[in-house]
Order: C-alpha cells, then structure tokens, then sequence
C-alpha cells in the first residue's frame, strides 16, 4: 500500500537549517507531485509548496520563498524539504502529501 | 490569496444526527477539497473536486457546492467522527486552507 515515511523530529537552535525527508512507497514516486504542508500547534493548515519529482519543477507559496527548499532523489523515490534561518515561528509539525496519502508529520521545535 | 471561511467553528452532534459543515471562499473557486483530521494524527482526504468520495471513506459524507460556497455533509453522525474537518481550495496560488471546524460527539 502507499505509505509516506518521514523522518523524525528535531529540536534546531534559532538561526539553523533542518532538513526532513519523505520516503514514497506503494505507487510510482516520479507521477505524483508531493507537497509540504505546516501544521503550527494547535492551528491551521499552510501549504509550502510542491515538487513534481520526475522533473523537479516546484511551485511555492510565495510566503515560504526563500525559507524551504524542496529537493528529490528519484533513485530512493525520497523527497526533502530544508528550511532555512529558523525561527520560534517556525517550531510546527511539517506533513508530505501526494493529497490522497499523508505522511505521519515531524514535528520542528526551534529553540535554544 | 483566497480565504476560506468555515462555518461553524465547534459543533457537536449526537449519533445520527446530520451535520453540515459550510466553507465560504473570497473568491470564486474552481473546486473543493476536504480533509479530516483527529488528534495527533495526519489530515485525511475524504472528498476530493467538490463532490468525489476518496477512496474508503464511508458513503456518509458528501460534498457540494460552486463558485465562493461549498459544504461538507455527514449524513448520519458515528462516534468516529469526531475531529476536525479542514476545506481546502486548489484553483489559485497559493493554495489554501479554512481555519477548521471542529466536530465533537454529543
């Protein structure tokens, strides 16, 4: 079945990056763009952006320009998003999603 | 960017009862989608273009709706149904979300 598998949580000091994967299985990884979504605690939902991993092409929220970056490895069928100059604003659990199928979120919590 | 104002914000139904779930958009969208999402788990598609039933969600739920307003119907509230159900638009950049209602048991 289709299962995405992301990595685990992280605790980042302000002004760092993190990297977080998301590991496709079950379906053809290079037919399905793969979004990133934030979940701040206790809120709504923000899409970040999207990446079509058989080309690369990405589409953004124009709010996250510049703080995530989304990136693929097709010989893994594993896609990453890096967020960058982390902030407490940043601390929330950031889910993948192909829409149909969710991985279980990670959880970043930005902290000194 | 488009907002999606969802109606109410807290409900609560017994079991059985039917419950409407409203999303207002500020501008016309194209179609609708909804997720539902219990505690400390991932959002969960249950209707994709407005109307489409995702694969496995019980016949129960259904959506509708045009242009600036849509609903999400739960024909026969179960106790399982309680969470929070999230409308999401998909026609214009960036795409968005509703603030959630949230669906308690009565």
């Amino acid at each position: 079945q289709v299962k995405l598998l992301q990595s685990g949580a992280a605790l980042v000091k302000p002004g760092a990056s993190v990297k977080m994967s998301c590991k496709a299985s079950g379906y053809t990884f290079t037919d399905y763009w793969v979004s990133w979504v934030k979940q701040s605690h206790g809120k709504s939902l923000e899409w970040i952006g999207e990446i079509y991993p058989n080309s690369g092409a990405t589409n953004f929220n124009e709010k996250f320009k510049g703080k995530a970056t989304l990136t693929v490895d097709k010989s893994t069928s594993t896609a990453y998003m890096e967020l960058s100059r982390l902030t407490s604003e940043d601390s929330a659990i950031y889910y993948c999603t192909t829409t149909d199928y969710w991985g279980q979120g990670v959880m970043v919590t930005v902290s000194s | 960017e488009i907002v999606l104002t969802q109606s109410p914000t807290t409900t609560a139904a017994s079991p059985g009862e039917k419950v409407t779930i409203t999303c207002l958009a500020s501008s016309s969208v194209s179609n609708m989608y909804w997720y539902q999402q219990k505690s400390g788990a991932s959002p969960k598609l249950l209707i994709y273009s407005t109307s489409s039933l995702a694969s496995g969600v019980p016949d129960r739920f259904s959506g509708s709706g045009s242009g600036t307003s849509y609903s999400l119907t739960i024909n026969t509230m179960e106790a399982e149904d309680a969470a929070t159900y999230y409308c999401q638009q998909w026609s214009s950049n960036p795409n968005t979300f509703g603030a959630g209602t949230k669906l308690e048991l009565k």
